[in-house]
This record gives structure tokens, C-alpha cells and sequence, in this order.
């Protein structure tokens, strides 16, 4: 079976510094990855997207990125982080080229910017 | 205008009891998906039914079935026989068509269920 794997869960970090947040899947190949940032009490905002190693499409304009180093592996990460980047960060996966294209949401990590 | 609503930012149900939570969609493309995903205190995203926008039976897995009335595009959750453990965020979400298999997903502000005994 597939599971989905975020860390860290937790990370509180000064304003001004970098960021690195890691997801990885397990028990599947070629996978569609998805990082969404999710303010308190609202909805999810999808940041980036990737269908394939390399290739990354950004929805949203701002000071993160997202990079896919390896087939199963996701990364955000930022140079300095601001106050509004505070947030609950969600890594999901889909199956390629599926008829329903179901997104599997990993277990999260809260980012809290000071 | 908003693709995805929930007009219902909580709902209070008791034990035993069905709940509906309501979802209403705007889109012009004919091929797209609704899904329904659970979000406890826990903050993971728990992924529960989908309804396909060509699919003739309304989904149902478990206690829940999702009530897809096309014309009036909405995608209503039902839960069935209401349990402590349903207690959690319920977001609806749209797939609009598919674009070299894989497609994104817009979400709807989210409705707090809370189950009492």
C-alpha cells in the first residue's frame, strides 16, 4: 500500500530565515505531488505541483519554491521566510494518469513563523 | 466568484443521527470530479468519496454517500448513523477536467462538524 511521509511536523522558525520541508511517498511510481498551505480555520491553497523529477508548476506568486529531486520526493523550501508564510503545509500524492485522480494527503507540518 | 461553497461554517448533530453538509460548485467544463475530504483535530486531510460528473448513481462508501444533483450543482455529504469520531472539518473539493493525468483541486472553505453524545 502507498503511504505518504512529511517532516517535520512541527518548526518554528524566526522571520528572515530558510525553509526546507520534505515529503515523500512510498509504495508507488511516477506519483503527481502537491504542496498546500492551509491558514487557520480556511480552506487549502495549492502552492505547486509536480507530474514528473524536475518539472514543478507554481500556482501561486511568492517566496517559496518547490523542487522534485528524485521520482517520489518533494521539497519546499524558501530563502527567508515571512510572517504570512505561517501556516499548515500538506503534501498529497496522486496516481498517474488515473481516471478519478484521488489526491492523498500526507500527515501535515504546522510552520509557525515568528 | 467562488467555485466551491459551504455555506454551513458548523453543523451540531447528535450521536446516531444522519447529517447532511452542504456543497455547491460552479463550473462550465462537462468533465470534473467532487470529492469530500475529512480534516480532524489532527490536521490530516482524510480523503472520502468522489462523485465523477458523468456518473449516474450518487457515491456511497460506508456511512457516507454524497448526494450529487447536477443541475443544481451541488454535492451534498451525507453521514449516515453519526458517530463521536465524525467530530472533524469536512471540505469539499472540485477537479475540473484532466490535463495529461493529473489535474488540481480547488477546495471549499470547510464546515466543523461537531457530534454530541
Amino acid at each position: 500500500s502507498q503511504t505518504i511521509h512529511q517532516w517535520p511536523a512541527t518548526l518554528v522558525q524566526p522571520v528572515g530565515s530558510p525553509l526546507s520541508l520534505e515529503c515523500t511517498v512510498e509504495g508507488t511510481s511516477n506519483p503527481n505531488l502537491y504542496w498546500y498551505r492551509q491558514a487557520a480555520g480556511r480552506g487549502l491553497q495549492l502552492l505547486f505541483y509536480s507530474v514528473g523529477i524536475g518539472q514543478i508548476s507554481s500556482e501561486v506568486p511568492q517566496n517559496l519554491s518547490a523542487s522534485r529531486p528524485q521520482d517520489r520526493q518533494f521539497i519546499l523550501s524558501s530563502k527567508k521566510l515571512l510572517l504570512s508564510d505561517s501556516g499548515f503545509y500538506l503534501c498529497a500524492w496522486s496516481p498517474a494518469h488515473s481516471s478519478t485522480d484521488t489526491q492523498y494527503f500526507g500527515p501535515g507540518t504546522r510552520l509557525t513563523v515568528l | 466568484a467562488q467555485k466551491i461553497t459551504q455555506t454551513q461554517p458548523g453543523m451540531f448533530v447528535q450521536e446516531k443521527e444522519a447529517v447532511t453538509l452542504d456543497c455547491t460548485y460552479d463550473t462550465s467544463d462537462q468533465s470534473y470530479g467532487l470529492f469530500w475530504y475529512k480534516q480532524p483535530s489532527s490536521g490530516e486531510m482524510i480523503f472520502l468519496i468522489y462523485q465523477g460528473s458523468y456518473d449516474e448513481q450518487n457515491a456511497t462508501e460506508g456511512r457516507y454517500s454524497l448526494n450529487f444533483q447536477k443541475a443544481r450543482k451541488s454535492a451534498n455529504l451525507v453521514i449516515s448513523a453519526s458517530q463521536l469520531g465524525d467530530s472533524a472539518m469536512y471540505f469539499c473539493a472540485m477537479r475540473e477536467g484532466m490535463n495529461s493525468g493529473y489535474s488540481t483541486l480547488t477546495f471549499g472553505k470547510g464546515t466543523m462538524l461537531l457530534v454530541s453524545p
